[in-house]
C-alpha cells in the first residue's frame, strides 16, 4: 500500500517568509509526528499528533512553528517568518497508533531559507 | 549529556566482516528501543527492535542492557548493501515520541 507521502519534496524560501509543508500518513494509522533533521544529526522530534489533537508539541522549537491534524489525517506543518537556522529535513512519520509501534516515515522535505 | 550517545564513525569494514555498534541512553524510564537504518538522503525505516532478551533477525543481533542503559547493533558478514547510518532509537513510552542519536555510518568495501 502506499507509504507517508510528503509535499514538496523540495522548498527554497527567502528569510522572512511562510512556508506551509504538507504530510499525508499511511491511511487508518491515527498517530503523526513530525520530526526535524539537520546534516550530521538524527531526526529530532517536533510535535505528535493523535487524532486532530497534538498530544505532544513540546519539541517545537519556538511560536514560528505551528502543525495541524484538522481531518485527523493529513497534517500541515506551518513555518512562520522563516530563519536560515530553519533549513533542515522535515520529515513526519505515522502509526497505527501511539507508543509501541513501528513508526514510519515519509522521504521529508528539504527546506532551505536563504 | 545527550540523551542517546552514538560513535558517529565512520566505520570502514572489508565485506564479510563483523561489525559492532554501541549505543548508550541517558533516561531510565524508557521502555522502547531500536535500530533505524538511514540511508543517504533517503528516511530513517525500522531495522529491528530491542529487547531485553536479545534478539536477532538474520545476519543482525541487538542487544539491550537495561541496568547499564546500553543497546548494542551487531552486524555478521557485512554486505556491500548494509552501508548506511545505522541510528539508535529510544522511545520514553509516556511521550510516544522517538530519540534518535546521531547516527553511526557504515561504509562496507569490497
Amino acid at each position: 500500500g502506499a507509504g507517508v507521502s510528503q509535499t514538496p519534496s523540495n522548498k527554497v524560501t527567502e528569510k522572512g517568509k511562510y512556508v506551509e509543508l504538507r504530510c499525508d500518513p499511511i491511511s487508518g494509522h491515527t498517530a503523526l509526528y513530525w520530526y526535524r533533521q539537520s546534516l550530521g544529526q538524527g531526526p529530532e522530534f517536533l510535535i505528535y499528533f493523535q487524532g486532530t489533537g497534538a498530544a505532544d508539541d513540546s519539541g517545537l522549537p519556538n511560536d514560528r512553528f505551528f502543525a495541524v491534524r484538522p481531518e485527523g489525517s493529513v497534517s500541515t506543518l506551518k513555518i512562520q517568518r522563516t530563519e536560515r537556522g530553519d533549513s533542515a529535513v522535515y520529515l513526519c512519520a505515522s502509526s497505527k497508533t501511539g507508543t509501541g509501534y513501528e513508526q514510519y516515515f515519509g522521504p521529508g522535505t528539504r527546506l532551505t531559507v536563504t | 549529556r545527550k540523551e542517546v550517545e552514538q560513535d558517529p564513525g565512520p566505520f570502514n569494514v572489508p565485506e564479510g566482516a563483523t561489525v559492532a555498534f554501541n549505543c548508550t541512553y541517558s533516561n531510565s524510564a524508557s521502555q522502547s528501543f531500536f535500530w533505524y537504518r538511514q540511508d543517504c538522503r533517503k528516511e530513517p525505516k525500522l531495522l529491528m527492535s530491542v529487547y531485553s532478551s536479545g534478539n536477532e533477525d538474520g545476519r543482525f543481533t541487538a542487544q539491550l542492557n537495561r541496568a547499564s542503559q546500553y543497546i548494542s547493533l551487531l552486524i555478521r558478514d557485512s554486505k556491500l548493501s548494509d552501508s548506511a547510518t545505522y541510528l539508535c532509537v529510544v522511545d520514553t513510552g509516556t511521550a510516544s515520541k522517538l530519540t534518535f542519536g546521531t547516527g553511526t555510518r557504515l561504509q562496507v568495501t569490497l
